[in-house]
C-alpha cells in the first residue's frame, strides 16, 4: 500500500501559482497518481491523474519526476474559490483499498 | 466525468433509530464501492469496501452489525446505520471506481456526502 505524505497546510494569495508536493516513496510500477479536491461538506472531486512526466488539463498540471517517488500538483493563478483540501492518492492498490492521507489544506488569501 | 449520486444529503434522527444512505453510480457500473466517514477537519476514513453480490469487507474497528452494507446491483450500494447514537454523527461519503477501460478508467468518483446528526 503506497503511503503518501503531503504538507498539512499552505497559504497563498489570489493570482499566484500554487505547487503542492506529495511524496510516495514506495509507489508500485502499475500505480497511478491522482489528486482530489474537497470543499467543506462535499465529497472529493477528481482534479488530475498521471503516471509519469507531465499532465495538464483545464484545471491543473501534474509533474512527476522519472523516479515517480513524488509528484507536484500545480494550480495556476489561484482564486479564493480554490481554498480547499487537496488529497494525493496512489493506486490502484493491490488489495483494492483506497486509503486517504491527511491531505493539504490550502487557504487562498485576497 | 462519471457521476455518483448519494442521498440523502443530510439527515437528523433520534437516538436508537436506523438510517439508510443510498449511493448510485448513474452512468457506469461499479462492482466495488467504498464507504467513508469524515469528522470535521479530518481526512476521509475508509469504513468498508462494498462488493456487488457479496459481503462487504469492513476495516478494523468498524462494526459490521452497526453499519450494514448492501450492494445488490452494479449501480447501487446502501449503508444503513442501525440503532444510531450521537457518536455516529458524522459526514458519510461513498465512492465508486470506474472499472471499464476508457477516459475515466480506474478513477474514483464520489457522492456529495451525507451529514448525519443523531440527537
Amino acid at each position: 500500500l503506497a503511503k503518501t505524505t503531503q504538507p498539512i497546510s499552505m497559504d497563498s494569495y489570489e493570482g499566484q501559482e500554487v505547487n503542492i508536493t506529495c511524496s510516495h516513496n514506495n509507489i508500485a510500477t502499475n500505480d497511478y497518481i491522482t489528486w482530489y479536491q474537497q470543499f467543506p461538506s462535499q465529497g472529493p472531486r477528481f482534479i488530475i491523474q498521471g503516471y509519469k512526466t507531465k499532465v495538464t488539463n483545464e484545471v491543473a498540471s501534474l509533474f512527476i519526476p522519472a523516479d515517480r517517488k513524488s509528484s507536484t500538483l500545480s494550480l495556476p493563478r489561484v482564486s479564493l474559490s480554490d481554498t480547499a483540501v487537496y488529497y494525493c492518492l496512489v493506486g490502484p492498490n493491490r488489495d483494492d483499498k483506497i486509503i486517504f492521507g491527511k491531505g493539504t489544506r490550502l487557504h487562498i488569501l485576497p | 466525468g462519471a457521476v455518483v449520486s448519494q442521498h440523502p444529503s443530510w439527515v437528523i434522527c433520534k437516538s436508537g433509530t436506523s438510517v439508510k444512505i443510498e449511493c448510485r453510480s448513474l452512468d457506469f457500473q461499479a462492482t466495488t464501492m467504498f464507504w467513508y466517514r469524515q469528522f470535521p477537519k479530518q481526512s476521509l476514513m475508509l469504513m468498508a469496501t462494498s462488493n456487488e453480490g457479496s459481503k462487504a469487507t469492513y476495516e478494523q474497528g468498524v462494526e459490521k452489525d452497526k453499519f450494514l452494507i448492501n450492494h445488490a446491483s452494479l449501480t447501487l450500494s446502501t449503508l444503513t446505520v442501525t440503532s444510531a447514537h450521537p457518536e455516529d454523527s458524522s459526514f458519510y461519503i461513498c465512492s465508486a471506481r470506474v472499472e471499464k477501460p476508457g477516459q475515466d478508467y480506474e478513477k474514483l468518483f464520489f457522492g456529495s456526502g451525507t451529514q448525519l446528526s443523531v440527537l
